[in-house]
């Protein structure tokens, strides 16, 4: 079975600063890879998607990632982030050809002035 | 992207009631889900359906039932409240196409039972 690790409980970055989220992720194959971002009280949106191809891929609100097959990792980045942007982030995986979901513990993002 | 609707956003109930968690989606996706989220935690496949008269046990064991009568519409349902039932549900759709199925969310249920 699939597991998702999200290392980072918590992360406070100053607003303006750049972010990197970390996300592994264990399985057999390449997998399908997601990041949602969920803002208090609300459900998840999707920020951005991996299945095949380019390894970079980007997202909305200026977010982007990266597979790194080699590192079993899809870590989630944005140069400049904004006081807007302090929500929890969770990274998924699904099996190749199969859509259930398996969700990280996910990262709570604080934004400082 | 989907538009998902779920009601009602909040429940506050007291134990021993039945109640239903409403969810509804317009995109005519076949595939429907239900998740249970504890504060501060990750999301808990609870229930699913491929589609109409299609319903499937998730990973989590819940002692709550669903139903699948219409494309659209996928409720949640719990005879009897208890306290431990306490959470937030979210319920997602997703349709294969190109290659690529993704899941998209309601807004959420949070349940609190007394």
């Amino acid at each position: 079975a699939q597991s998702v690790t999200q290392p980072d409980i918590h992360i406070t970055v100053s607003e303006g600063a750049s972010l990197e989220l970390r996300c592994n992720y264990s399985y057999g194959a390449t997998p399908y890879l997601f990041w949602y971002v969920q803002s208090p009280g609300q459900g998840l949106q999707l920020l951005l998607k991996y299945f095949s191809g380019d390894t970079l891929v980007q997202g909305i609100k200026g977010f982007e990632a990266e597979f790194k097959r080699s590192q079993s990792s899809f870590n989630l980045r944005k140069p400049s982030v904004h006081w807007s942007d302090a929500a929890e982030y969770f990274c998924a995986v699904a099996p190749f050809g199969n859509e259930k979901l398996t969700f990280g513990t996910g990262t709570r993002l604080t934004i400082i002035p | 992207e989907a538009d998902i609707y779920q009601t009602p956003r909040y429940l506050v109930i007291g134990t021993g009631k039945k109640i239903t968690l409403e969810c509804s989606q317009t995109m005519g996706h076949d595939k429907m889900y239900w998740y249970q989220q504890d504060p501060g935690m990750e999301l808990h496949l609870i229930h699913y359906s491929y589609g109409v008269n299609s319903t499937e046990k998730g990973d989590l064991s819940s002692e709550s039932t669903v139903s699948r009568i219409r494309t659209e519409h996928f409720p949640l349902t719990l005879e009897s409240a208890r306290p431990s039932h306490t959470s937030q549900y979210l319920c997602a759709s997703s349709e294969y196409s190109g290659g690529e199925d993704t899941q998209y969310f309601g807004p959420g249920t949070r349940l609190t039972v007394l």
